[in-house]
């Protein structure tokens, strides 16, 4: 399979401040998204970015394919924010094709 | 727009009883399923995954086995439940042709007593 390594395990902001949490990755990969895991458990898609950068609101990412890793950039953070935030990626080749593997994931708590 | 149900939300069951959970999804046709439990300390751990109708591929030797008796549904069983099947039970769609991104359901959480 494809390993998948997240840091910080753990990341405590205060509101307003900037963070950037990382996923590196094993092998070569046809797909890499990122998710939110809300309080309730509900895991919400964030970000379908395979290479390059893109750009929702206060939230960013970039995908360095070539060099197997994944960046997520929150600004101005809000308590909402908290929760837990995965990486998980899709092989590109063989048994690892068609499923997801994620990381142990980022622990965001975000304080007013 | 395409939804996806789970049911159960929740359930507390004892040892060696069975156990179906049940996961829908609406909006799209022929999607790929999968079945994930996550446990204490946050990893999501793939269980099961469908490309179609009775087509099962299993990832971890388990107690537990899923069956797609239609296209948009997909079943998590067990004969008889362990306490190491507690979890969080979240059920996952993807389609080849929106380049296989996959949205999860609202989960179960299953408390085996």
């Amino acid at each position: 399979g494809i390993q998948v390594e997240q840091s910080p395990p753990d990341l405590i902001l205060q509101e307003g401040a900037n963070s950037t949490l990382r996923c590196n990755f094993s092998d070569s990969v046809n797909n890499l998204q990122w998710f939110h895991q809300n309080p309730w458990g509900q895991l919400i898609n964030l970000f379908y970015i395979p290479s390059g950068t893109k750009q929702n609101g206060r939230l960013s990412a970039t995908t360095v394919a070539t060099e197997r890793y994944s960046l997520l950039y929150i600004s101005s953070s809000q308590t909402t924010d908290s929760g837990v935030y995965f990486c998980a990626v899709e092989g590109d080749r063989g048994s690892t094709l068609g499923r997801l593997y994620f990381g142990r994931g980022t622990q965001l708590t975000v304080w007013p | 727009s395409q939804t996806i149900h789970q049911w159960p939300a929740t359930l507390v069951q004892p040892v060696g009883s069975p156990l179906s959970l049940e996961c829908t999804v609406e909006g799209t046709s022929n999607p790929n399923l999968y079945w994930y439990r996550q446990a204490a300390g946050r990893g999501l751990q793939l269980l099961f995954y469908s490309v179609g109708i009775g087509q099962i591929s299993s990832e971890v030797p388990q107690n537990l086995s899923a069956s797609r008796p239609q296209d948009r549904q997909f079943i998590l069983s067990s004969k008889k439940l362990l306490l190491s099947d507690s979890g969080f039970y979240l059920c996952a769609w993807s389609v080849w042709d929106h380049y296989n991104e996959q949205f999860f359901g609202p989960g179960t959480r299953l408390t085996v007593l």
